[in-house]
């Protein structure tokens, strides 16, 4: 199975500054990677994935990851926040298309004025 | 737009009592699982299924069970609660992996 980690429990920043999340990935032949992103008090949502092809993939909201194969990473990135990026993010991973998602444990950040 | 609903968002039940949390989705979804997440730990798998009447065990799956009668409910049983089967339970569907999870908005169970 896929073992993900995330390298960072907690990351504050302050609003407009850069920060990049990080993921890393048990290496296999084929993986495909995701984003999610829990507001306070609610569910997952799905921010972003990598299935193939371009290895930089953004979101609707100015993030981005980058997929590198050689260093088994997916860092998730933004080059300026806002107060309401604060929230806990998580990177998952899946082999194939019928394996579950296996989540890393989670990296909150915190968005200070 | 596409939905997984959790029965309850709080719940408090004392130990020992029998427990049902409940989650319907409308995507029309093969697949569904149950997970918790407790600080620290992120999100652990306890239960998953692929099918109806289909059950698969996760990686924590000591003190649960599982039902899954009809296609779109999954319900997640906590056959005698405990205190340290308290946290936040989340449910997600989906088609495929690929395509991401949808999940729930969660049910903070608190065992006293």
């Amino acid at each position: 199975a896929q073992s993900v980690t995330q390298l960072d429990s907690q990351v504050p920043v302050f609003e407009e500054a850069p920060v990049e999340l990080r993921c890393n990935y048990s290496s296999s032949v084929s993986v495909y990677l995701f984003w999610y992103v829990q507001y306070p008090n609610q569910g997952l949502q799905l921010l972003l994935k990598y299935l193939s092809g371009s290895t930089l993939v953004e979101s609707i909201n100015g993030f981005e990851a980058e997929f590198n194969k050689s260093q088994t990473s997916f860092h998730l990135r933004k080059p300026s926040v806002h107060i309401s990026d604060t929230a806990e993010y998580f990177c998952a991973a899946t082999k194939t298309s019928g394996s579950r998602l296996t989540f890393g444990e989670g990296t909150q950040l915190t968005v200070n004025p | 737009d596409v939905k997984v609903t959790q029965s309850s968002r709080y719940l408090v039940k004392r130990t020992g009592e029998k427990v049902f949390l409940e989650c319907v989705q409308d995507m029309d979804h093969e697949n569904m699982f149950w997970y918790r997440q407790d600080p620290g730990l992120g999100l652990r798998l306890i239960y998953f299924s692929y099918d109806v009447k289909m059950k698969e065990k996760g990686d924590i799956p000591e003190g649960y069970s599982v039902s899954r009668e009809k296609k779109e409910r999954f319900s997640l049983i906590l056959e005698s609660a405990s205190t340290n089967q308290t946290s936040m339970y989340l449910c997600a569907s989906s088609f495929n992996s690929l395509g991401g999870y949808t999940f729930g908005s969660g049910t903070r169970l608190t065992v006293v």
